[in-house]
């Protein structure tokens, strides 16, 4: 089944610790975005990538950092820096390419981070 | 910059009641993207809809039915005969048709239906 897989589900991490989310996808899509969500709000961009080896900071990316070495693969580490870690952190990809129209993000299921 | 209002942050209803959820959005791009989509408790977001603002036909799918009017810059959604499985909540989201594709939500409905 083609699909985003995100995980772990659940994580714990104590302050100061760097933690790594991950994020797959198998729909051979170019485009791959990290949001965060908060309780009782919308979803905020933290990175995104349209290619292999490139990335873009959105708007929260303080804190954060990814990489894009595999079209398949897009992690997104929380660092140390990261003022307010806990969040639910979701993963999408399209096959929106520049050039090219607008095309629906598809979701994971998200990690819900704990930060104490 | 961009940016989208869902003035409504919970609505009510009793199974098979119609209920619209609103959403007016700016932005100066002359071609962008409308999207919906439901994120039931599970939390995984699900795809409703795309609508380019060129293309200001409603679309109906089912009991789902969406209102595009540029001129009031809204993207109203609409969901006829509301039943238990609609409980979720909904984030209408916009993308710009160059540069950053990336979305901008509103911070999202929760439609909680009653049986």
């Amino acid at each position: 089944d083609g699909g985003i897989t995100q995980s772990p589900k659940y994580l714990f991490r104590k302050e100061g610790q760097n933690v790594t989310l991950s994020c797959e996808q198998n729909l051979n899509h170019d485009a791959m975005y990290w949001y965060r969500q908060d309780p009782g709000q919308g979803l905020r961009l933290i990175y995104y990538s349209q290619i292999v080896n490139d990335f873009q900071k959105g708007d929260i990316a303080e804190g954060y950092s990814v990489s894009r070495e595999k079209k398949e693969s897009f992690p997104l580490t929380v660092t140390s820096a990261q003022k307010n870690p806990t969040a639910f952190y979701l993963c999408a990809s399209s096959i929106s390419l520049t050039g090219l129209s607008s095309y629906e993000q598809y979701f994971g299921p998200g990690t819900r981070l704990t930060v104490t | 910059a961009q940016k989208v209002t869902q003035a409504q942050t919970e609505i009510s209803v009793v199974e098979k009641e119609d209920v619209t959820l609103d959403c007016v959005y700016e932005t100066r791009d002359t071609t962008y993207y409308l999207f919906w989509y439901k994120q039931p408790p599970s939390g995984e977001l699900v795809f409703l809809i795309r609508r380019n603002s060129f293309d200001e036909q409603n679309e109906i799918s089912g009991r789902y039915s969406w209102n595009f009017q540029k001129s009031t810059s809204s993207f109203n959604f609409t969901i006829t005969a509301s039943q238990v499985v609609d409980s979720a909540v909904y984030f209408c989201a916009l993308s710009p048709d160059a540069g950053r594709r990336a979305l901008t939500f509103g911070s999202g409905t929760r439609l909680q239906v009653q049986p």
